[in-house]
């Protein structure tokens, strides 16, 4: 089952406005990463936050991640139409070793009004 | 620097038929994965390559997928025979571990079993 579970499942807003949407994981995790899907498209990365930071800032990008409640945030701030895609969290652990692996949410649909 | 590269990116087959899917991973990223996107899903990773050995390949259903990755670079997944359970979009991404965590993603190879 996918670790990183993702709130709201949906998210609608008018240009301008700051999105947020919220990831929960199960277990430690070495670092956690936010992708963004376009419509048919594959995914891009959009940030990273290891394990023992707080918060990081990337352009309109603010993420946070709470290691004690298992949680992340995401935070698209003034929002545009261009913005609109799915948005995923993604939990790094270890595996096999010194292999490290993404453990995808099921995402959450982002649609910016114009 | 090129992006990963997929092909093809749509196939429609029926089911108990075999289909290929191919990658070129970004030059000089020794970490290839496989994964399967569901329909308003996450991605789901199927096998991890470092070099031309695999890593991990416990959520590769290994009756039906396999996959090779011969002389570190292309990658080819394979699904014989195919069912209808398959269809997804199946992604390539790749990744230079010696610099970081961030993962490539291909536009992704969507497959459709009727």
């Amino acid at each position: 089952s996918q670790q990183g579970e993702e709130d709201p499942q949906a998210l609608s807003i008018q240009e301008g406005e700051n999105a947020t949407m919220n990831c929960s994981y199960k277990t430690s995790i070495n670092n956690l990463q936010w992708y963004r899907q376009n419509s048919g498209r594959g995914l891009v990365h959009l940030i990273l936050i290891r394990s023992n930071e707080r918060e990081k800032h990337s352009g309109r990008l603010r993420v946070t991640l709470d290691t004690s409640k298992k949680s992340s945030s995401l935070l698209i701030t003034a929002s545009r139409a261009a913005d609109t895609a799915s948005y995923f969290c993604a939990t790094a652990y270890i595996s096999s070793g010194s292999a490290r692996q993404l453990t995808f949410g099921s995402g959450t649909q982002l649609t910016v009004l114009p | 620097e090129a992006g990963v590269a997929q092909s093809p990116r749509y196939k429609i087959i029926e089911k108990r038929q075999s289909v290929a899917f191919w990658c070129n991973p970004i030059s000089g990223h020794a970490t290839l994965y496989w994964y399967q996107q569901i329909l308003g899903q996450g991605p789901k990773l199927l096998i991890q390559f470092q070099n031309n050995g695999v890593v991990d390949d416990s959520q590769l259903p290994k009756d039906r997928f396999s996959a090779e990755r011969l002389k570190g670079v292309d990658s080819t997944l394979k699904i014989q025979p195919a069912k209808l359970e398959d269809s997804a979009v199946y992604l390539c991404a790749s990744r230079d571990w010696a610099r970081g965590y961030e993962q490539y993603f291909g536009p992704g190879t969507r497959l459709t079993v009727t």
